[in-house]
């Protein structure tokens, strides 16, 4: 299993945007299309935000994008509000899911 | 509306087998795979593995020797069994279904393992 990198945290005022990236390899992140991103809120179950790189399940804001670039999937958040306040994972699936260490995003 | 409920032993002897279960309420039971996922006092999360309901199951290479993860598709549960824990086990466990597109679309409420003496 490749491991895949992420900053540990970001922060925005309200009404900014801010990005996360997370690098893994050419032969995950890369390779497929299989990357999701996760929120997760103090004491609480992480959520799914994006699956496909960039897609949205229903109910998930849509200032919430993806975007894939070579070995290095992006988060960002538009328009940022408090309660995106939150850990931020993301994690490939290539016969196994591996996650990334989390990233804190703070608003300030 | 889908819905994980899970239960299990929230206090384990090292050495012991540490068991949990997760039920399924609402929505498809056998268009999924069912999942075991993880995450340490440090918040790494890992997953453990997965199940069809026919009992086709996927395990992370690192835990397979210790992980087990079976269905019952008549309760529409699956569960797992995790043997010989050390404090190291200490974790978060949670269930979640994996979509067709290899994401965790629904999570359980997530269960605190201790594995102390």
């Amino acid at each position: 299993q490749s491991a895949l990198t992420q900053p540990r945290s970001v922060s925005g005022s309200p009404g900014q945007s801010v990005t996360i990236s997370c690098t893994g390899t050419s032969s995950d992140v890369g390779y497929y299309n299989y990357v999701s991103w996760y929120q997760q809120h103090p004491g609480k179950a992480p959520k799914l935000i994006l699956y496909d790189v960039s897609k949205r399940p229903s109910g998930v804001p849509d200032r919430f994008s993806g975007s894939k670039s070579g070995n290095t999937a992006s988060l960002t958040i538009s328009g940022l509000q408090p309660e995106d306040e939150a850990d931020y994972y993301c994690c490939s699936y290539v016969r196994s899911y591996v996650f990334e260490t989390e990233t804190k995003v703070s608003v300030l | 509306q889908v819905q994980l409920q899970q239960w299990g032993a929230g206090l384990l002897k090292p050495s012991e087998t540490l068991s949990l279960t997760c039920a399924v309420y609402g929505g498809s039971f056998s268009d999924y795979y069912w999942n075991w996922i993880r995450q340490s006092p440090g918040k790494k999360l890992e997953w453990l593995g997965e199940i069809n309901h026919s009992g086709g199951a996927n395990y992370n290479p690192s835990l397979r020797s210790r992980v087990t993860i079976s269905v019952d598709t008549s309760e529409r549960q699956f569960s797992l069994r995790l043997s010989s824990v050390t404090a190291a086990d200490t974790a978060v466990y949670y269930c979640a279904r994996g979509s067709m597109w290899l994401a965790l679309d629904m999570w359980g409420q997530g269960t605190m393992v201790t594995v102390s003496s």
